[in-house]
């Protein structure tokens, strides 16, 4: 157990439908990381935020978007969800702001499924 | 085009033998990271690696960073069932987020 929870684990929606995935860090990790793994394209940096901070921004479309909370959880919505975006979306959480060689503690992920 | 290469995509071995995966790139890292991902489950840290050179071991498991910082390998003597897994890479470019590769599955057929 990395001490990352995401939820839901899966979740099946139509297209053109806005969805969102909640992820808790582990206790007392600051930043949280969103990526998305499909088959086609491995593990895709979409964004990073550190302590309610957007701090660095990966590959992310502009029909997804997401924020950190004071409690420090955070939220990746994604809307006019298209067949593509079927993915497994992970979040991770690391103690520093991501600019050292620290280690990354990943959820179980929520697997998009759009039909 | 990916940054990182990881190479090969798929290997599916017998309990007992050795292999070696690797992990490519024109870029050097200040740091590279090798993570394991099991199904159903997120990407879990084996390693960091972040001197030129540098060999780490971890039971069966063997990392190695290259020289130039710009490659590293993963050598798994007498695999093991429990072994089967993804294995990724992740290096880290200074100023930038960790960047993974798209992985090696490893079967390991008992």
């Amino acid at each position: 157990d990395s001490g990352v929870t995401q939820t839901p684990k899966h979740l099946i929606t139509a297209t053109g439908q806005r969805v969102t995935l909640r992820c808790s860090p582990r206790s007392g990790d600051l930043s949280v990381y969103w990526y998305q793994q499909s088959l086609d394209q491995g593990l895709q940096f979409l964004i990073q935020y550190y302590n309610g901070e957007e701090r660095a921004k990966g590959n992310i479309l502009e029909r997804f978007s997401a924020q950190q909370f004071p409690d420090l959880h955070s939220e990746l919505n994604l809307s006019s969800l298209e067949l593509g975006d079927s993915a497994l979306y992970f979040c991770a959480s690391s103690v520093g702001q991501g600019d050292g060689t620290g280690e990354l503690f990943f959820g179980e992920g929520s697997r998009l499924t759009v039909l | 085009t990916q940054l990182l290469e990881q190479s090969p995509q798929f290997l599916s071995i017998q309990e007992g033998e050795n292999l070696t995966v690797y992990c490519n790139s024109s870029s050097v890292f200040s740091s590279l990271q090798w993570y394991r991902q099991e199904p159903g489950e997120g990407p879990v840290l084996l390693v960091t690696v972040v001197t030129g050179g540098e060999v780490k071991k971890l039971k069966r498991l063997t990392f190695q960073f290259g020289d130039a910082r710009k490659d590293s390998s993963l050598h798994i003597t007498a695999a093991q069932p429990g072994d089967t897994g993804l294995y990724l890479c992740a290096g880290e470019i200074r100023g930038s987020r960790l960047t993974f590769g798209e992985g090696t599955q490893l079967t390991v057929n008992p």
